[in-house]
């Protein structure tokens, strides 16, 4: 399997244009998360999906973020409009449910976000 | 409320030693817990999980780690430190629930010395 894809890997944009952030998980894997990393705060969920449906987006910061899973194959994450303080790295992750083998998630590479 | 604490955010040890990076968690009941590793612009890549059964756990790289229900703790080790592994090292847990999503710590930065 290829793994998590994630596309684009590197992403700069001026302040106020739409970002479009791109993932595909592991094929039969049930969930999938949007996370996103900066030195300052870390690690942060932002939205997961089960089955394509989002469980909990607790951790998207505003309305400008916005995801979608309309398959089991396919996210995305939207900021619109963007600023600079959305510079940091997106991942994607994805895993199967507990009853087959566990929570273990398999992370993409990133999205490098640079809003200027 | 937090679920696993990395109480160091360096560690610092020569190569061929023994290391140790240190995760407590405060999570009731039977919580699963995780080790992830990160090298510089990846992703973060799963090393080993404790579900239940045996407190030792083996993973990935020569790493293993020790589930201590008495401490809390869930610290991850390796006998012999390889300029390799310097990267950084998360912990999680899932806080024993079934919502299928895992609580991250702040990660430790290990840098291993020639």
């Amino acid at each position: 399997d290829a793994g998590v894809i994630q596309s684009p890997r590197h992403e700069v944009t001026e302040m106020g244009q739409e970002v479009t952030l791109r993932c595909k998980p592991i094929s039969g894997h049930d969930y999938l998360f949007w996370y996103r990393q900066t030195m300052m705060r870390g690690l942060e969920l932002l939205i997961y999906f089960n089955n394509n449906v989002p469980i909990d987006d607790s951790g998207m910061p505003e309305d400008r973020f916005s995801a979608k899973m309309p398959n089991a194959s396919f996210s995305t994450l939207k900021i619109q409009p963007s600023e600079p303080r959305d510079s940091a790295v997106y991942f994607c992750a994805s895993s199967l449910e507990l009853g087959q083998g566990g929570y273990e998630q398999y992370f993409g590479p990133g999205t490098r976000l640079t809003v200027t | 409320a937090q679920s696993v604490a990395q109480p160091e955010d360096q560690v610092n040890v020569a190569e061929g030693n023994p290391l140790t990076v240190k995760c407590t968690y405060s999570v009731s009941g039977n919580p699963y817990l995780f080790w992830y590793v990160q090298y510089p612009n990846r992703g973060l890549q799963f090393l080993l999980k404790y579900i239940t059964g045996d407190n030792l756990v083996k993973g990935s790289y020569g790493f293993e780690a020790e589930f201590n229900k008495s401490q809390t703790s869930f610290h991850l080790k390796k006998p012999s430190a390889l300029v390799s592994d310097s990267a950084l090292y998360f912990c999680a847990s899932d806080r024993g629930s079934t919502l299928g999503r895992l609580y991250f710590g702040r990660g430790t930065q290990l840098t291993v010395w020639p």
